[in-house]
Order: structure tokens, then sequence, then C-alpha cells
């Protein structure tokens, strides 16, 4: 079974600090991986989705994440965090097989200081 | 942008009790699907619809629980007799279809509705 698992329950950070948020998955054919984001108070949003071609994506409000087949990996980066990052962050995968539910793990909250 | 749109935000019910969370998926898109996300925990999968019958399900999704296509527009989640334990924000969600038509999974979720069991 497909599973998702992101390593750092609640990530504090002082704005300007980098930020990498670690995602591995589970399963052995072609996936499809996302990260969501959900602000306090607000719905899931795509931040950014990696389906196939470079490995590197980038997405919305300076985002970053890098699929590293071999490692199983889907780390999410940003190089400078504002506090209007504060969130709580979601990786998602697909497998190729199924008709379309994504397996989310348990989040990664972030919370930045000003 | 178009949106998925849920009603209620928020609903209050007793334990035992019938309730129905509303979505409207986005117009084109052809694959529906209900997640839940439990307060501190993670969002899981519940159900996907696709042609008027479910494609798939999760074990979450017993017997207490079903969805309808009602018209072209709404999205229902039905929770026949409520638990303490179905408390949490459920989000509805749409998708383009397995491919999309612009060969991508085009997700979009809705704001959710937090059901809170009494």
């Amino acid at each position: 079974a497909q599973s998702v698992s992101q390593h750092n329950h609640h990530v504090i950070l002082s704005e300007a600090a980098s930020l990498e948020l670690g995602c591995n998955y589970s399963y052995g054919g072609t996936v499809n991986l996302f990260w969501y984001v959900q602000y306090p108070g607000q719905h899931l949003q795509l931040l950014l989705k990696y389906f196939s071609g470079d490995p590197l994506v980038k997405g919305i409000k300076g985002f970053e994440a890098e699929f590293i087949k071999s490692k199983f990996s889907f780390n999410l980066r940003k190089p400078s965090v504002q506090w209007s990052d504060t969130a709580e962050y979601f990786c998602a995968v697909k497998g190729g097989g199924s008709q379309g539910n994504l397996i989310f793990g348990k989040g990664t909250k972030l919370s930045v200081k000003p | 942008e178009p949106e998925v749109t849920q009603t209620p935000s928020h609903q209050v019910t007793q334990m035992g009790q019938e309730v129905i969370l509303r979505c409207v998926p986005i117009s084109n898109h052809l694959y529906f699907y209900w997640y839940r996300q439990i307060l501190g925990q993670k969002v899981e999968f519940l159900v996907s619809f696709y042609n008027n019958e479910i494609s798939e399900k999760s074990e979450i999704f017993d017997d207490q629980f079903s969805v309808e296509r009602p018209d072209g527009s709404n999205f229902t989640l039905k929770i026949r007799s409520t638990k303490l334990e179905d408390s949490a924000m459920y989000f509805c969600a749409s998708s383009e279809g397995a491919r999309g038509l612009s060969g991508n999974y085009g997700y979009t979720f809705g704001s959710g509705t937090r059901l809170t069991v009494v």
C-alpha cells in the first residue's frame, strides 16, 4: 500500500531562514507528487506538483521541490521564509494506477517568527 | 479562477443524527472526491466518484456514508447516523479526470465543512 512520511511534525524558523521539509513515499511504480499548504482557517491549496520531466519543480510563492527517485523523496524547499509562510504543509502522492485519490502525509506545521 | 464550493462551513449535530454535506465541484471536472481531516491528524481519502458511481473508497467509508450527485452541479456526502468520531473537517475536491484534458491531474479542493458531533 502507498504511504507518505513527513519527518517533521513542527518546524519553527525565523524570517529569512531557509526551509526544507522532508517527504518520503513508498510506492514502486510511477507516481505523481504534490505539496499542499493549509493556512490557518483556510482550505488546502496546491503549492506545486510533479508528474514527469525535470525533477526540480518550481511552485508558487518561491517554493520548489526536488523529486529524487532513488530516495523516494520529494522534499520541499524555500531559500528564505516569511512570516506569511506560517501554515501546515502536506505532501501527497498518487500512484499511476489508481483512479485519482491522493494519499497524504501527516503534515508539517511551520511557524515563522517575525 | 474556478472554485469548489462547500456548504455549510460549519455544522454542529447531535450524535445519531443524519447530516448532508454539500459541494459544488468545478463545472468541467469529471472526478469528485471527499476527504476528511480529524483535528491534529492527516488528511484521509474517503471516496471518489465518476460517471455517477463510486469508483474507489477507503475503509473509512463504511455503510454509514453515502455520496450522491443529485443534479448536474451538486455532490453530497451523507452520514446516516453520526458518531462522535465523525467530527472532522470534510473536504470536497474535483479533478478533470484520470489524465485530465491537459494531461495533468488538476485537483482543486473546497474550503471544507467543519463537522462537530456532540
